[in-house]
């Protein structure tokens, strides 16, 4: 149980263009989503916080009106890079708060979309 | 605030070596912490975790202390494989419902035959 899915899981696309990434909770419902976004050799960086139904928490030094979220649904979060370019290929990771929530919640992964602009 | 650190890599073993990856950390409160594993290609997996001062984590042959005096959690392995060879990264939660987990910046393991 608790799986997390990303699709697409891997994308190419022009500099300029716009690109929508999906994370889906398979099987639980997930109110808080997480997106990351991981460089080579370096670790995740928290980019946002998504709560379904509000407005995604971003954090310092990431640019809202580039990286789009939007959490309409209780197992979907989206993620909109809006006019790529190269600087923005990474890889960028989403994780759901699963279904025991408190204290001592877990996180769960998705698998990951590796990004290219060219 | 709160923050990890681990060993830089990367991390070069022969088979059946010992492994060690050190992981320290900075924390208010009462702190979880974890290991993630990262294969080539693939998401994070959590491996193992450890929610209180002096719990043991352990899984697949990992394990991990919780040393609250040292503030550390490393990561140790008696005998890896190939098949270990991976990002290892190790994460704290401050427990506070609905946070981010905080990552250090990963080690990555590599193991010969």
């Amino acid at each position: 149980g608790a799986v997390v899915s990303q699709h697409p899981s891997r994308v190419i696309c022009k500099s300029g263009t716009s690109v929508k990434i999906e994370c889906r909770s398979l099987d639980f419902q997930a109110t808080t989503m997480f997106w990351y976004r991981q460089f080579p050799k370096k670790s995740l960086m928290l980019m946002a916080t998504s709560n379904e139904g509000s407005k995604a928490t971003y954090e310092q030094g990431v640019e809202k009106d580039k990286f789009l979220i939007n959490h309409a649904s209780l197992t979907l979060s989206t993620l909109t890079v809006t006019s790529a370019h190269p600087e923005d290929s990474s890889f960028y990771i989403c994780s759901a708060l699963g279904p025991n929530r408190g204290r001592y919640e877990t996180q769960y992964f998705g698998p990951g979309t590796r990004l290219l602009v060219l | 605030g709160n923050s990890v650190t681990q060993m830089e890599g990367p991390v070069t073993l022969s088979e059946e070596a010992f492994l060690t990856i050190n992981c320290t950390y900075t924390a208010t409160g009462y702190p979880s912490l974890f290991w993630y594993v990262q294969y080539p290609g693939e998401g994070l997996q959590l491996l193992l975790k450890a929610t209180k001062a002096d719990d043991k984590g352990s899984n697949k042959g990992f394990e991990a202390t919780y040393r609250k005096e040292t503030t550390s959690f490393h990561l140790e392995k008696g005998s890896v494989q190939v098949s270990d060879s991976a990002v290892y990264f190790c994460a704290l939660s401050s427990n506070q419902a609905g946070t981010a987990l905080i990552f250090g910046k990963g080690t990555t393991l590599s193991v010969s035959s």
